[in-house]
């Protein structure tokens, strides 16, 4: 059963402190996204790539956000340094996007990794 | 920037009751799709429309898309326990850097008492 994995589940750190996610996209799949969930703001997308290359990460705050694709079975997001605001669930999707029919363009998303900033 | 609106955000009934969640934008959305997210875990997808006017059924859900495609809706018959959620529209875009691309609502908080 093919599924999107996220590392680690849950993160407590102090403020400051450096912080890298980690996603495993479901093979065969071409884009990854990389999207926060709280309460207050709901599900908002951060970044995402196809074929491995940037496509939009106007959603990430530059100056302490990155995301990397380093190869087809990685995606990482780093926050450096970690504040209070940015604790959140962190959840990685992965899809198909391409082709004539758009029902393909379906998101499979990992379990999240809750970040938890003090 | 496009926006879905949801309502009601929070939805609480009891076992057997009918609801519907509603889901609104001002703008075109290629397909539209409704995910349903459980405690701890991620959303996971429930259906996609595609054509203005669609209507889909899923067991005891009933899934519409507008006939202009900018609105949604979901409805379930005889609810149960099992439905409790969280519901999240969200809205695909065809063209250009956005392909791909999804637009998720606010969400509607589900539960359902026995």
């Amino acid at each position: 059963d093919a599924r999107v994995t996220q590392t680690p589940r849950h993160k407590v750190t102090e403020m400051g402190q450096e912080v890298t996610m980690r996603c495993q996209p479901i093979l065969g799949h071409n884009t990854v996204f990389w999207y926060r969930q709280t309460m207050m703001q709901g599900l908002e997308l951060l970044a995402y790539f196809r074929n491995r290359a940037p496509l939009d990460d106007s959603g990430m705050p530059k100056d302490r956000f990155s995301a990397e694709m380093p190869d087809a079975t990685l995606a990482t997001l780093k926050i450096q340094p970690s504040e209070p605001r940015d604790s959140a669930v962190y959840f990685c999707a992965s899809g198909w996007t391409g082709g004539v029919y758009l029902a393909k363009n379906i998101q499979y998303f990992g379990a999240g990794t809750r970040l938890s900033v003090l | 920037t496009q926006l879905l609106e949801q309502s009601p955000q929070f939805l609480s009934i009891q076992e057997g009751e009918n609801l519907t969640v509603y889901c609104n934008s001002s703008s075109v959305f290629s397909s539209l799709q409704w995910y349903r997210q459980e405690p701890g875990e991620g959303p996971v997808l429930l259906v996609t429309v595609v054509t203005g006017g669609e209507v889909k059924k899923l067991k005891r859900l009933t899934f519409q898309f507008g006939d202009a495609r900018k609105d949604s809706s979901l409805h379930i018959t005889a609810a149960q326990p099992g439905d409790t959620g969280l519901y999240l529209c969200a809205g695909a875009n065809a063209g250009g850097t956005s392909y791909g691309k999804l637009t998720f609502g606010q969400g509607t908080i589900l539960t359902v008492h026995p």
